[in-house]
């Protein structure tokens, strides 16, 4: 199994531009998830998507963030315009349903790791 | 509100040593508790979790302890090997279902001197 996979793995713009990320999540896992991690932190969570429907968006800057599940599947995530403070590595995090051991473990892509100059 | 730390930004320890990683949770309603390893350009790795109704669970060299009355678990790790090499989070949630939501500490440093 491919496992959640992430794109691109790296990133490098200046500021003002815009950026996307793109995230394909374990195949059967209903709830995806976007995380951001500054350096030397731990990831913070941006948003959830229960199949296609965002249902925690509270951390998701919204004046410049945006992201789409349109078919419960894949996803992307998007800023525009970029600022010096969005570098960070983007994790894309996917789980299944269900109350057996380790049904909700998130299981994490890569990142994707972005740098505004 | 929730929020999760670890007592040690940094360990070291010697090969084949035991490690134990500490974290601490503010939040008494927080009934699930998970370990994720990092390592250097890769995403979190799970570890091992633990619900509130449980104060240890084992897995393969990893055990995990749970401490409500203090707010307190800690991830042990049995014969500590180069591999292990890595950044430790502890994260935490309260409820689950529509209300899942992990909260991450900061992470600790694991470096196995050989």
């Amino acid at each position: 199994e491919a496992g959640v996979v992430q794109s691109p793995r790296y990133k490098i713009i200046e500021k003002k531009q815009p950026v996307a990320f793109w995230c394909n999540p374990i195949s059967g896992h209903n709830t995806l998830y976007w995380y951001r991690q500054n350096l030397g932190q731990g990831p913070e969570l941006l948003i959830r998507y229960e199949n296609e429907e965002a249902v925690d968006d509270s951390q998701l800057p919204k004046d410049r963030f945006s992201a789409e599940r349109l078919k419960g599947v894949d996803s992307t995530l998007k800023i525009q315009p970029a600022e010096l403070g969005d570098s960070a590595v983007y994790l894309c995090a996917s789980s299944g349903r269900g109350t057996a051991p380790g049904a909700n473990v998130l299981t994490f892509g890569a990142g994707s790791r972005l740098t505004v100059l | 509100g929730e929020s999760v730390g670890l007592h040690l930004p940094t360990l070291s320890v010697q090969e084949g040593d035991n490690s134990i990683i500490n974290c601490a949770y503010s939040n008494s309603a927080s009934d699930y508790f998970i370990w994720y390893k990092q390592e250097s350009g890769k995403g979190p790795q799970f570890i091992i979790d633990i619900r509130s109704n449980m104060d240890k669970r084992q897995g393969q060299r990893v055990t995990v302890l749970l401490n409500k009355t203090v707010k307190h678990l800690s991830l042990q790790i049995a014969a500590t090997q180069p591999g292990d090499s890595a950044v430790y989070f502890c994260a935490s949630s309260i409820g689950g279902g529509s209300n899942y939501k992990l909260t991450f500490g900061k992470g600790t440093l694991l470096t196995v001197n050989p």
